[in-house]
């Protein structure tokens, strides 16, 4: 079984669009994240959330917006998509406790068009 | 703020041989973690080896090995007897103590020549 699992693989969609990304994870963690990995392969984190509970915004712009119905989901929508939203987002997640190691999802390649 | 340097943005190895990895970091706290991630063309990300920087001793795990220099802030990775599965891009990150923030470098793409 997938321990991170997000949905979909890939995304294609038009400047404008809403479009959301779903992420599970089956292995108990309390602590959720979601990264971008820009087209230079640069990785960031943009959220954190511990137990449903926002920990980390890194100056992400409003049009994300996590949502964590329970604590082994984190989704991510995004309004308005722009061009400069095209990357590969991750989610992960971790056990309590910050020497715990991240367990990636294989992540979904977003294409603004 | 805490940054992360990857100075190779390309390395290749022989099959067999071994290759080193350079990371620097900028901190000024006493308490952090370093890792090593991994990210195949399958685009997941896998943990490598991690370092506690309370810890002298360096991390190895199997063919995995790091070189934690702490004055100088350098967390180097050797990769002993490279196979072709270990072709990849590689990060280093650095994750400061009690914070959930992982800082990633911009990675190194690993080639291994058969």
């Amino acid at each position: 079984d997938t321990a991170v699992s997000q949905t979909p693989k890939y995304l294609v969609t038009q400047m404008g669009n809403d479009k959301s990304i779903k992420c599970e994870q089956n292995l108990g963690h309390d602590t959720m994240y979601w990264y971008k990995q820009d087209s230079k392969k640069f990785l960031k984190i943009m959220f954190s959330y511990n137990n449903k509970e926002l920990i980390i915004n890194e100056t992400v712009p409003n049009r994300f917006s996590p949502k964590s119905p329970d604590k082994a989901h984190l989704n991510l929508h995004i309004n308005s998509l722009e061009l400069g939203d095209s990357a590969v987002y991750f989610c992960a997640s971790s056990a309590s406790g910050v020497n715990e190691k991240l367990f990636f999802g294989s992540g979904t390649q977003l294409s603004v068009l | 703020a805490q940054t992360v340097t990857q100075s190779q943005p390309e390395m290749s190895v022989q099959e067999a041989e071994t290759v080193t990895l350079s990371c620097t970091y900028d901190t000024s706290e006493s308490d952090y973690y370093l890792f090593w991630y991994k990210q195949p063309p399958s685009r997941q990300m896998i943990l490598v080896i991690r370092q506690e920087a309370y810890k002298q001793q360096n991390a190895t795990e199997n063919r995995f090995s790091v070189n934690f220099q702490k004055a100088a802030k350098s967390f180097s990775l050797k990769i002993s007897d490279s196979q072709l599965g270990d072709a990849a891009m590689y990060f280093c990150a650095y994750r400061k103590g009690g914070s959930e923030k992982l800082v990633f470098g911009k990675g190194t793409k690993l080639t291994v020549n058969p």
